[in-house]
């Protein structure tokens, strides 16, 4: 079975950057998605197809890939990114999902 | 604007079945290219797919959970509801109700999210 592997933490001080990875086979051939979970929320979609950024997300996420790692990078960071950060792909077919554990990012 | 909502008892009993339903709200079911699906989170730790339902019935199951594990949709309710069965204290968890977007090239992503329900499973 695939697995995603993510940091369980990173930390930054604000107005630095943040990079979280996420690694696993299947990335290398189909797209990573990026969510943002804050206590008590649901998740919250930062980054689609790999780079793509959804409409009303902020500048300074945005999303990279490299064969079998991707990587959210948040450009200065600020106090309210901090949370929960969920890389997320599935099978050619769109007919499973798979979670990374997740990276619980902290602004110091 | 499309909204999802859980539903069900916040408490079940070890060995019984737990049951909760998602109504959608501001969009149809009967969608093509979105899925249906169910995640669970235990407290203070990760996301899980639990699994899927296209509103043809078409059902996906994560492989961990499958025999235990039945997602159904009432497309005149415009509701979809998962059924686990035999629980023990590692089900509990917030479980979340979502709209998942599939496209060519293997595009499959979550747009919208329920706020979550959570089960404690205690005697």
């Amino acid at each position: 079975s695939s697995e995603l592997t993510q940091p369980p933490s990173v930390s930054v001080s604000p107005g630095q950057t943040a990079r979280i990875t996420c690694s696993g086979n299947s990335l290398a051939q189909q797209y990573a998605y990026w969510y943002q979970q804050k206590p008590g929320q649901a998740p919250l979609l930062v980054i689609y197809k790999d780079s793509e950024r959804p409409s009303g997300i902020a500048e300074r996420f945005s999303g990279s890939s490299s064969g079998t790692t991707v990587t959210l990078t948040i450009s200065g960071v600020q106090a309210e990114d901090e949370g929960d950060y969920y890389c997320q792909s599935g099978d050619s077919s769109g007919t499973y999902v798979i979670f990374g554990g997740g990276t619980k990012l902290t602004v110091l | 604007q499309l909204q999802l909502q859980e539903s069900g008892p916040g408490l079940v009993k070890p060995s019984e079945t737990l049951s909760l339903t998602c109504t959608v709200s501001g969009g149809s079911i009967n969608s093509n290219n979105y899925y249906w699906d169910w995640i669970r989170q235990p407290p203070g730790k990760g996301l899980e797919w639990i699994g899927s339902i296209y509103y043809s019935g078409s059902t996906y199951y994560n492989s961990s959970l499958k025999s235990r594990v039945t997602i159904s949709v009432d497309t005149s309710k415009n509701q979809f509801s998962l059924k686990l069965t035999s629980v023990t204290a590692a089900d509990t968890a917030v479980y979340f109700c979502a709209r998942r977007l599939v496209a060519r090239a293997g595009i499959s992503y979550f747009q919208q999210w329920g706020q979550g329900t959570l089960v404690i499973v205690s005697s």
